[in-house]
């Protein structure tokens, strides 16, 4: 029944390692994004797709892409991580601006530390 | 951009006691949303508000929003162990922007 999956749930790295994160979807949602979560602090958004449109936030550091290759499946790949990316990364989707509303579902997040 | 702020940070209740967290928001709500996380997990849909003076429950949980004073309270009545957990309000900005979140209040139920 799970909705939006993420994998892997726990990832390590090396500093300066590129990783990648997955998130796909059974939902068939518009809309896909990404948060980044530290401890005790809000979900920061990253970037969200709408379709195939990207948003990136201003202040998402280069070192974070993302890839959508279709509907189902969204990629936040970390070039070259530092350790100040360690965090619980979530993926979330939602139907898309339909008059606001903008309920999001939420997949279980990867929990990246980087050593 | 738009902040929330929820308070308290943390609570810590007995068990069958009754608990209120706030969500204030530096700007118009145009929708609040409740989530809630459990420790290391990702965030499970509570409830949507979005018009002033709305009102909805779940269970124990009941949530309004005062729209003049741009904030939401989460309620829960008798609290369980099971409502242990990080509880987190979101919010639309206006022009339909993606959900801003507050830092969560860390609720313990102890028996």
């Amino acid at each position: 029944d799970a909705m939006v999956i993420q994998n892997p749930r726990y990832q390590v790295t090396q500093f300066g390692k590129p990783v990648t994160l997955s998130c796909s979807q059974t939902l068939n949602h518009n809309v896909m994004y990404w948060y980044q979560q530290k401890s005790s602090q809000a979900p920061k958004l990253l970037f969200h797709y709408y379709d195939k449109d990207f948003n990136n936030e201003a202040d998402t550091p280069d070192n974070f892409q993302s890839r959508r290759p279709n509907t189902s499946f969204c990629f936040l790949d970390i070039r070259s991580p530092g350790l100040g990316d360690a965090a619980m990364y979530l993926c979330a989707t939602s139907r898309g601006y339909e008059g606001g509303n903008e309920k999001l579902f939420f997949g279980s997040g990867t929990q990246l530390s980087v050593l | 951009s738009q902040e929330l702020e929820q308070s308290p940070q943390s609570l810590i209740v007995q068990e069958g006691k009754n608990l209120t967290i706030n969500c204030t928001s530096s700007k118009t709500l145009y929708g609040l949303y409740w989530y809630k996380q459990k420790y290391g997990e990702g965030l499970i849909f509570l409830m949507m508000l979005q018009k002033g003076g709305e009102e909805k429950s779940h269970e124990k949980i009941t949530a309004k929003l005062d729209e003049k004073k741009q904030q939401s309270s989460l309620h829960i009545t008798a609290s369980q162990p099971s409502h242990a957990g990080i509880y987190l309000c979101g919010a639309e900005g206006s022009g339909n922007t993606p959900l801003v979140f507050g830092k969560g209040t860390r609720l313990s139920v102890i028996a």
